[in-house]
């Protein structure tokens, strides 16, 4: 089993809303990320979790709070988000680092009025 | 610097034909890994191969065959007799030091 949930699929918010997104995997990885993605460009590397521990955060604006609670469950917490942060939030996992396949989610895709 | 293009912005072709997808990538990294992956317009990234740089044995799964070609830096993805379901987006993606996607190149199979 592959597979990466993601909630919720759709999201509309204002500026001013709080909202967060959840992403799971039960294959027993222990890196997870995440990524934004615009249309018709490739992913965007976000924010990396390696062992539930914050490894890499491509600087992403303060708006995004990322939080990784355990080995399966990964957060992104979205607060004060401006209009160009819509896009397709992917999120990913693979079994330790960096250089394994990453198996990725179906995305949340966002959508800031 | 480490790098991944992907030439063919977008290529149509009719059923049944065959067609290849071309990557080219730069590093100077002597380990790494190389990737592709498709989107289709659900969303949903599908990892289809990994490819490691001691490993230029090319690979055939089903429909899908991949050139790894180090002299030339390219890592070429053909599908033999394409189907509509291949429309999709294909990603080629390197990982050294770091992870780079290429900027894609959008497939549309016509029936």
């Amino acid at each position: 089993d592959t597979e990466v949930t993601q909630t919720p699929k759709h999201l509309v918010m204002g500026m001013t809303n709080k909202k967060s997104l959840k992403c799971e995997q039960h294959m027993g990885h222990r890196a997870m990320y995440w990524y934004k993605q615009k249309a018709k460009k490739p992913p965007e590397l976000m924010f990396v979790y390696s062992y539930e521990k914050l490894s890499i955060n491509e600087s992403v604006p303060s708006r995004f709070s990322p939080e990784c609670p355990n080995s399966s469950l990964l957060n992104l917490h979205l607060h004060a988000l401006q209009p160009e942060d819509s896009a397709l939030y992917l999120c990913a996992s693979s079994k330790v680092g960096f250089v394994e396949t990453q198996y990725f989610g179906p995305g949340t895709r966002l959508l800031v009025l | 610097a480490q790098k991944v293009t992907q030439a063919q912005t977008e290529i149509s072709v009719v059923e049944k034909e065959d067609v290849t997808l071309d990557c080219v990538y730069e590093t100077r990294d002597t380990t790494y890994y190389l990737f592709w992956y498709k989107q289709p317009p659900s969303g949903e990234l599908v990892f289809l191969i990994r490819r490691n740089s001691f490993d230029e044995q090319n690979e055939i799964s089903g429909r899908y065959s991949w050139n790894f070609q180090k002299s030339t830096s390219s890592f070429n993805f053909t599908i033999t007799a394409s189907q509509v379901v291949d429309s999709a987006v294909y990603f080629c993606a390197l990982i050294g030091n770091q992870f780079y996607f290429g900027t894609g190149t959008s497939l549309t199979v016509i029936p």
